[in-house]
């Protein structure tokens, strides 16, 4: 079955280290991206990429880093310069920037 | 500007009632829109989408939308509603050219009374 992978489900971090979220995809998508999902604000876009070895800042990526070495994995690193990391965090794919996005199931960070 | 309003964050139905979520979107061009389905502590799924053609657009779960674009709307709708459809639902639009990216709103708590 082609899908969108992304683990851990949960992941728990003490204040000032860095993590690492993973994200794979097997639907041989061009395009990946990474949310940040907080109550009451929807989603917002931290990064994106639209080809191997090249990705963009989304709206938030402050705090934030990613790379896009293979076509199928995406990870994202929550920096500790990223002031309030504590959140769900979504992966998700696309043919190309135009068409719909399929997600991943998610990972919810937690930060103390 | 608000790119994509959904003017309704909860939204209570009993089941068996129809239901109507509201998204209206700003664009003055040409038009992707999507709704999609959150469940509690999962990934979105796609429940349907408008790219072109016919302005009624059917969907999985019994879910439809109807693209207006005088008014620049794309309403979901159900004619019945059970209590798995209890969720999140988030409308969203995207361009055909250029570097726009998918614009979500914030979202519709749709919840089922029994």
């Amino acid at each position: 079955d082609g899908g969108i992978t992304q683990s851990p489900k949960y992941l728990f971090r003490k204040e000032g280290q860095n993590v690492t979220l993973s994200c794979e995809q097997n639907l041989n998508h061009d395009a990946m991206y990474w949310y940040r999902q907080d109550p009451g604000q929807g989603l917002r876009l931290i990064y994106y990429s639209q080809i191997v070895n090249d990705f963009q800042k989304g709206d938030i990526a402050e705090g934030y880093s990613v790379s896009r070495e293979k076509k199928e994995s995406f990870p994202l690193t929550v920096t500790s310069a990223q002031k309030n990391p504590t959140a769900f965090y979504l992966c998700a794919s696309s043919i190309g920037l135009f068409y719909e996005q399929y997600f991943g199931p998610g990972t919810r960070l937690t930060v103390t | 500007a608000q790119s994509v309003t959904q003017l309704d964050s909860q939204v209570p139905v009993f089941e068996e009632a129809p239901v109507e979520l509201r998204c209206n979107y700003s664009s003055s061009v040409s038009v992707y829109l999507f709704w999609y389905v959150q469940y509690p502590n999962q990934g979105l799924q796609l429940l349907l989408k408008y790219l072109s053609g016919s302005t009624l657009v059917k969907g999985i779960n019994g879910f439809e939308a109807e693209f207006n674009k005088s008014q620049t709307s794309f309403h979901l709708r159900k004619p019945s509603v059970h209590i798995s459809d209890t969720a999140e639902y988030f409308c969203a639009r995207n361009f055909n050219f250029g570097n726009e990216k998918l614009t979500f709103g914030t979202g519709t708590r749709l919840t089922i009374i029994p």
